[in-house]
């Protein structure tokens, strides 16, 4: 089974630019997470969808980050314009609720770099 | 916020040797789970132990759980070099997921 697949794995910017990530999950996950993580830290959660729907974005910055998933399945996720502290790892999951185990499966990641 | 405390920060350990590190949280949770990292990859799932469980095994892996101190443990037994990573604790409330720290393991061949 394939896994958690992102594109790209590397992107360089300038800061002010616009820049997109995408994921795409493991076929039957109805859940998919996007997080950011720092280096040095564990991933933080900048939102979940269920199915179509984005059911906690509480942790999305709202004036420059967007995200979708058109029909459930892929998802991308927008910042613009990016700042030079919006450098990270940008990591999506997926997983499939409602079994016994809510474990997430894990993409490798596009590592951004904002100049 | 991260809800998970991860300690120690680092470990660094002989080949054979066991190793141990601690996760501490904050509010009630549904399961706890265990995460590695390798340098520059995703996440991947180690092992999961519910709310109402004290003790998991997998392998060479065995997790403790107190909800009364509100923590958890990962035992490594007998490491081996390619056990180099960083483990993370995510708690599930039901509703959010947290990730703690970490604690990055250097296992010395």
């Amino acid at each position: 089974e394939a896994g958690v697949v992102q594109s790209p794995r590397y992107k360089i910017i300038e800061k002010k630019q616009p820049v997109a990530f995408w994921c795409n999950p493991i076929s039957g996950h109805n859940t998919l997470y996007w997080y950011l993580q720092n280096l040095g830290q564990g991933p933080e959660l900048l939102i979940r969808y269920e199915n179509e729907e984005a059911v906690d974005d509480s942790q999305l910055p709202k004036d420059r980050f967007s995200a979708e998933r058109l029909k459930g399945v892929d998802s991308t996720l927008k910042i613009q314009p990016a700042e030079l502290g919006d450098s990270a790892v940008y990591l999506c999951a997926s997983s499939l609720v409602g079994t016994s185990t809510d474990t997430q499966y894990f993409g490798p990641g596009t590592r951004l770099t904002v100049l | 916020s991260q809800q998970g405390e991860e300690d120690p920060q680092a470990l660094s350990i002989q080949e054979g040797e066991n190793a141990t590190m601690n996760c501490s949280y904050k509010t009630s949770i549904n399961n706890l789970q265990w995460y590695r990292q390798n340098s520059g990859r995703g996440l991947v799932h180690l092992i999961l132990i519910r709310s109402n469980e004290r003790e998991k095994h997998s392998g060479r892996l065995r997790v403790t759980l107190d909800t009364s101190k509100k923590s958890s443990s990962l035992l490594i037994t007998a490491s081996r070099a390619a056990d180099t990573a960083s483990y993370f604790c995510a708690t599930n409330t039901g509703n959010q997921f947290y990730f703690g720290t970490g604690t990055s393991l250097t296992v010395i061949p």
